[in-house]
């Protein structure tokens, strides 16, 4: 089944511990990306990625990291999360980056950071 | 820069009844792409639809509508007989070009509640 997978779904953290959320998919798309939904505000782009050792911020980086050592892999990294990272995470990817093809968005990561 | 207005915060209809929800977008872009997505509350993201600018045609799928007008810059979408099960939060977005690829803007969101 072609799929966006995030792991965890749901994640307790606290001030200051590193944590990873991962991201992967198994439709060979080249383009992926990851967004945060805060209530009131929608989705922002986090970063992106157009293909493997591309990566670009988007509108929130600040506090984030993101690598894309594999095509179908593409982790986000919070080094030391803050209460203001508590937010729900999506991750994204679809074909190619280059015409805005439908995004297929995987489950979502509620992260709350105490 | 680009960005995405849905002005209505939530919406409460009864089953049966027509809502639409409206989206307002602002762009520099000769070329664009509209979307909308649907949120229930299970918490997934749901594509709905993806409309380019070049094409102002109206769309209608089953229940669903969407009305794109590049006059007013509006692509409102309509659900006629709603259903409870339509209860969601539905987001309209707006491709960004960037210099390598695009990117979605999102509105802030429309929820939708339907009473039986």
């Amino acid at each position: 089944e072609a799929q966006v997978t995030q792991n965890p779904r749901y994640l307790i953290t606290v001030t200051g511990k590193k944590l990873t959320v991962t991201c992967s998919q198994n439709m060979n798309h080249e383009y992926m990306s990851w967004y945060r939904q805060d209530p009131g505000l929608g989705l922002r782009q986090i970063y992106y990625s157009m293909n493997v050792e591309v990566t670009d911020k988007g509108d929130v980086p600040e506090g984030y990291k993101v690598s894309r050592k594999e095509k179908r892999n593409f982790p986000l990294i919070l080094e030391s999360p803050s209460p203001n990272q508590t937010s729900l995470y999506f991750c994204a990817s679809s074909p190619q980056g280059g015409l805005p093809y439908e995004q297929y968005f995987g489950p979502g990561t509620r992260l709350t950071v105490t | 820069a680009q960005k995405v207005t849905q002005a209505q915060t939530e919406i409460s209809v009864v089953e049966k009844e027509d809502v639409t929800l409206d989206c307002v977008y602002e762009t520099r872009d000769t070329t664009y792409y509209l979307f909308w997505y649907k949120q229930p509350p299970s918490g997934e993201l749901v594509f709905l639809i993806r409309r380019n600018s070049f094409d102002e045609q109206n769309e209608i799928s089953g229940r669903y509508s969407w009305n794109f007008q590049k006059s007013t810059s509006s692509f409102n979408f309509t659900i006629t007989a709603s259903q409870v099960v339509d209860s969601a939060v539905y987001f309209c977005a707006l491709s960004e070009a960037l210099e390598y690829g695009n990117k979605l803007v999102f509105g802030a969101g429309t929820i939708l509640r339907v009473k039986s």
